[in-house]
């Protein structure tokens, strides 16, 4: 099984709403990623987990506040966002953090009106 | 520094039709090399990937070959389908820190 599953896969959200992310892997792999990824362009960076802790902040603003419960499962809680958030957010895993590849789900389209 | 520089698109090619899509890449040592391919409304999938120098890559009919002595990872295919309409990445990742993704490359098939 090499599937990274996202919930919700659409999402709209107010400006003062509170919302969370979620994605699941189960190939036992240790390093998870948040990416954001706007029309047109190669998914951008936002957080890297490894082995549950957090490994690199691309400095993203605090609004987005990610969460690795275990070892399976990563969130990303949303508070306050801005209608410029609104893109497709991509959750991936890889074996460890090392020169593995990286599997990829299918996004949440966020929409913040 | 790491970067990849994709060929640019977006690419129109009749079905049958061979394709290339360029990728050129910079790194400090010996990354891994990979092209994942993203349908519309879709995550990234990967595609084919190559982890050190004249490793070949396959997958689906795609193929990639790691090139050191002229940095590049071209991909290939020689015969498209429509089905095969995408948007191409290119990527490379080194020290396992961040995969360095190219621009991505916009692929059209026409019956």
């Amino acid at each position: 099984d090499t599937e990274v599953t996202q919930t919700p896969k659409h999402l709209v959200m107010g400006m003062t709403n509170k919302k969370s992310l979620k994605c699941e892997q189960h190939m036992g792999h240790r390093a998870m990623y948040w990416y954001k990824q706007k029309a047109k362009k190669p998914p951008e960076l936002m957080f890297v987990y490894s082995y549950e802790k957090l490994s690199i902040n691309e400095s993203v603003p605090s609004r987005f506040s990610p969460e690795c419960p275990n070892s399976s499962l990563l969130n990303l809680h949303l508070h306050a966002l801005q209608p410029e958030d609104s893109a497709l957010y991509l959750c991936a895993s890889s074996q460890v953090l090392s020169n593995y590849e990286q599997y990829f789900g299918p996004g949440t389209r966020l929409t913040v009106t | 520094g790491n970067s990849v520089t994709q060929m640019e698109g977006p690419v129109t090619l009749s079905e049958e039709a061979f394709l290339t899509i360029n990728c050129t890449y910079t790194a400090t040592g010996y990354p891994s090399l990979f092209w994942y391919v993203q349908y519309p409304g879709e995550g990234l999938q990967l595609l084919l990937k190559a982890t050190k120098a004249d490793d070949k890559g396959s997958n689906k009919g795609f193929e990639a070959t790691y090139r050191k002595e002229t940095t590049s990872f071209h991909l290939e295919k020689g015969s498209v389908q429509v089905s095969d309409s995408a948007v191409y990445f290119c990527a490379l990742i080194y020290t396992g820190n961040q995969f360095y993704f190219g621009t991505g490359t916009s692929l059209t098939v026409i019956p």
